[in-house]
């Protein structure tokens, strides 16, 4: 059992540049999250999504976009990549939708943007 | 403005050497207060989860306490394995799928 699969690990991109990180799980969670983590601050929500086909922002939604077509991806785009946007990102996903805290992480992707 | 605080920012304990974990948050209408450990270049993996004030959950040498304005979670007698970053989020009601996640306290425990 994988559980939350993240690709791809590491990356690094030019300023202007586009990316899409891909986010895979296979416990048939309805929801499914986008954190950024960054030094000294704590996780900080993206995007998430709460069911197949729906999106919703985050706490830093801006210069991201998500997608959700089928249940088991949830995918990240960064249309055109700022230097601010170097940060180790976490998908993580959930049966409940959080009410019981219990969110499954990926093991992250660290994006470097030059 | 809702936020966690964690502290302290760094803690080395010597093998056995018991201590404690500070989560303190300001938030409207506290529906849950989550605790999390994170090993270095891997994700948070999840640990307890609190309601309430006055409740306590616990897990090997591992206890989290809550009171209306903040966590701690003991460390009873701990071994080298225990060494990981461990945060601390709250969500509020009025969150929905927000999560507000501490910066986190680094554990370091010597053999």
């Amino acid at each position: 059992n994988a559980g939350v699969t993240q690709t791809p690990k590491f990356r690094v991109l030019k300023t202007g540049q586009s990316m899409t990180l891909l986010c895979a799980q296979d416990m048939n969670h309805e929801y499914m999250y986008w954190y950024r983590q960054d030094p000294g601050m704590g996780l900080r929500l993206i995007h998430y999504s709460v069911g197949e086909g729906t999106t919703a922002k985050g706490e830093v939604p801006d210069g991201y976009n998500v997608s959700r077509l089928k249940k088991q991806n949830f995918l990240l785009g960064l249309e055109s990549a700022a230097p601010s946007q170097t940060s180790v990102y976490f998908c993580a996903s959930s049966y409940l939708g959080g009410n019981t805290g219990e969110l499954f992480f990926g093991e992250g992707s660290r994006l470097t943007v030059l | 403005e809702d936020q966690v605080t964690q502290s302290p920012e760094a803690l080395r304990l010597q093998e056995g050497e018991s201590s404690s974990l500070n989560c303190s948050y300001t938030v409207s209408g506290l529906r849950g207060l989550f605790w999390y450990r994170q090993d270095p270049g891997k994700g948070p993996e999840f640990l307890f989860t609190l309601y309430s004030a006055g409740e306590e959950k616990e897990k090997e040498r591992l206890k989290a306490t809550l009171t209306k304005k903040e966590s701690f979670l003991h460390i009873t007698a701990p071994k080298p394995e225990d060494s990981a970053t461990y945060l601390c989020a709250v969500q509020a009601r009025n969150y929905g799928q927000n999560f507000v996640f501490g910066p986190g306290t680094r554990l370091s425990v010597l053999p």
